[in-house]
């Protein structure tokens, strides 16, 4: 069935440094990729997602890479600040089809990525 | 506007008790979803619904029912509760995937359960 892989599971940096999570997926007919942020006790919230017709995304201090031919994404945090520091997913998912059930937003998501950003 | 809202925070039920999980949205949203979030797992996707009265299976439906009376509604129910399911239930609605820049799951705040 449809995989996504999620690596590291923890990654500790000191404040400035980049931080990379790196993830593969299984199915290649996965279209959209997001990443979402959890903060400890809070609710997932999405920090950035990228369309597999488009190989790399940024926002300000973070930016996505998308390789289809390898099947995997990366999240890149540069200039890393306390803040930062949280749980990080990814996630997969097939967007398209004409009928409701062909096109469900289901996501697959990473195992995770604990985020420790030292001051 | 509230957003995506759970209803209780926190439960603590005994082995075999039923509940039910009440996820509301506020914002319009055609599609819902219900995951579970365990150590390790990332979140998994139980049940799911693209409108109004529709429903489906995810990755790990086994011990859940579901029901979508209303758009703005989904509720997620355990019928005979186990310790395996322990978790934090997080609800998220969208828009239908892939108008426009419209892709975003909004997620509500959590569900806490404890099976003893």
């Amino acid at each position: 069935g449809e995989n996504v892989e999620q690596h590291p599971s923890t990654l500790s940096v000191q404040e400035g440094d980049s931080a990379v999570i790196k993830c593969t997926y299984s199915d290649s007919a996965s279209n959209y990729f997001p990443w979402y942020k959890q903060e400890l006790g809070k609710r997932p919230q999405l920090i950035i997602d990228i369309r597999s017709n488009v190989g790399e995304k940024k926002d300000q201090r973070i930016a996505v890479t998308l390789n289809k031919t390898a099947k995997h994404f990366s999240l890149h945090i540069t200039e890393t600040q306390p803040e930062d520091s949280a749980v990080y997913f990814c996630a997969a998912s097939k967007r398209g089809g004409i009928l409701p059930f062909s096109n469900t937003g289901k996501l697959i998501f990473g195992q995770g990525t604990t985020l420790q950003v030292k001051p | 506007n509230a957003g995506v809202t759970q209803t209780p925070k926190f439960r603590v039920l005994k082995t075999g008790q039923s509940m039910t999980l009440l996820c509301a949205q506020d914002m319009n949203h055609e599609y819902m979803y219900w995951y579970r979030q365990d150590p390790g797992m990332g979140l998994r996707l139980i049940h799911y619904s693209v409108g109004e009265g529709t429903t489906a299976k995810g990755e790990v439906p086994d011990g859940y029912n579901v029901s979508r009376l209303k758009k703005q509604n989904f509720l997620l129910g355990l019928e005979s509760a186990a310790p395996s399911q322990t978790s934090v239930y997080f609800c998220a609605s969208s828009y239908l995937p892939g108008q426009g820049a419209q892709n975003e799951q909004f997620f509500g705040p959590g569900t806490r359960l404890t099976v003893l």
